[in-house]
């Protein structure tokens, strides 16, 4: 298996602009984890998934932020519209239901918005 | 929430030297993740443990579900160990990660 794909890899936007990140989990993981990573705050938690399902989105930060996962083998993440204060790495990560085993994570998307 | 501190947060040492990191969490889990992370990297996970010790070649990961707390310890450390390392914590099915600060950790050759 590849592992979890991320992409883009790097993402330079204006602000204003709709960016969409893109998670494809390991075959078989049930659960879809959506994370930010920042100097000032550290890894984040912003929403997961069970069986494609949102089961906690507490962590998205504002109506801003969207995610959606429409079949097990992908899921995106979306914010519309973008700010400066949203650049950050952005981690996808998958691993089995329940047993949290195999917990995975993503390459990240880089994301700088001007 | 589960508030999860890791000590120290920064160490530099010596190449040979066995290294110990400290996580501590305030609420019940049922897991414990020890996580890596190179600069400019991604994030891989080293250990899940929910009781005992766990050993993967230098590694080493103990916990003490009592106590709340848990140690990554590296021994005969070497440059390519240096990295940002990361203790997070999930509180039962499947959801997820509450992170540590991390240790930012350099050895020197």
């Amino acid at each position: 298996d590849a592992g979890v794909i991320q992409s883009p890899r790097h993402e330079v936007t204006e602000m204003g602009q709709e960016v969409t990140l893109r998670c494809k989990p390991i075959s078989g993981h049930n659960s879809l984890f959506w994370y930010r990573q920042t100097m000032m705050r550290g890894l984040e938690l912003l929403i997961y998934f069970n069986n494609n399902v949102p089961i906690d989105d507490s962590g998205m930060p504002e109506d801003r932020f969207s995610a959606k996962m429409p079949n097990a083998s992908f899921s995106t993440l979306k914010i519309q519209p973008s700010e400066p204060r949203d650049s950050a790495v952005y981690f996808c990560a998958s691993s089995f239901h329940q047993t949290g085993l195999g917990y995975t994570f993503g390459s990240g998307t880089r994301l700088t918005v001007v | 929430k589960n508030e999860v501190e890791q000590s120290p947060q920064n160490l530099t040492a010596q190449e040979g030297e066995f290294i110990t990191i400290n996580c501590s969490y305030s609420v019940g889990i049922s897991a414990l993740h020890w996580l890596q992370q190179h600069p400019g990297g991604g994030i891989v996970s080293l250990f899940m443990l929910s009781s005992g010790k766990k050993k993967h070649g230098r590694l080493i990961a103990t916990i003490n579900i009592q106590e709340k707390h848990s140690s990554l310890h590296i021994t005969a450390s070497h440059p390519r160990d240096s990295a940002v390392y990361i203790c997070a914590v999930s509180g039962g099915g499947a959801d997820g990660l509450t992170f540590g600060k991390g240790t930012h950790l350099i050895i020197q050759p």
